[in-house]
């Protein structure tokens, strides 16, 4: 398995346009999680599944934000009516255990 | 608001120099993780520690978790410039999530 794989890995887009990124994860991997990574910071929490099941999502998530894992495979994130400060790096990750590795993150900048 | 918070912020030294990165929470984590992250890459991880006190040596990088499960330190010794990097540490609490520090930039100069 070549790891957690993300697409796009850039976006530029406009204020108001939506967006989707996917994230493919490692196949055997049952968990799948999104970040959000700005400048200076951390990777920060925004939402967690568990196969297909959405369990847990941050008060970071605004309703313009929306993500799915049909199936419990690949997982979407969509961003509508983008706003400058969605402008940062999306992160995924999976794992089986405690364990979480990321795929290589898909920038957004919102002019 | 990070739960964890790491020191330095930034760490420039020589190629062949002994460096130390800390991480250190007013909460009590399952799991910490370390990882490294290249500018523009997702964060890759180096090492996860479970047990108050355990000491993980991989190679010239040397990870201790505290004896309460409180703080971590990484210490690398006879830094290259392939040690060049962001180093983050993450705490895990619950059976999900992770909680990332702000990371220490460390530049190894040749």
């Amino acid at each position: 398995d070549t790891g957690v794989s993300q697409d796009p890995r850039h976006k530029i887009t406009k204020r108001g346009q939506n967006v989707t990124f996917r994230c493919d994860p490692i196949s055997e991997h049952n968990r799948l999680y999104w970040y959000r990574q700005t400048l200076g910071q951390g990777p920060e929490f925004l939402t967690y599944f568990q196969n297909e099941a959405q369990l847990e999502k941050s008060r970071l998530l605004s309703d313009r934000f929306s993500a799915e894992r049909p199936k419990g495979s690949f997982s979407t994130l969509e961003i509508q009516r983008t706003e400058q400060g969605d402008s940062a790096m999306y992160l995924c990750a999976s794992s089986s255990f405690n364990e979480q590795y990321f795929g290589p993150g898909t920038r957004l900048t919102v002019t | 608001t990070q739960l964890l918070e790491q020191s330095p912020q930034f760490l420039s030294i020589q190629e062949g120099e002994n460096l130390t990165v800390y991480c250190n929470s007013s909460s009590v984590f399952s799991s910490l993780q370390w990882y490294r992250q290249e500018p523009g890459e997702g964060p890759v991880l180096l090492v996860t520690v479970v047990t108050g006190g355990e000491v993980k040596k991989l190679k010239r990088l040397t990870f201790q978790f505290g004896d309460a499960r409180k703080d971590s330190s990484l210490h690398i010794t006879a830094a290259q410039p392939g040690d060049t990097g962001l180093y983050l540490c993450a705490g895990g609490m619950d059976d999900y999530k992770l909680s990332f520090g702000a990371g220490t930039t460390v530049t190894v100069r040749a």
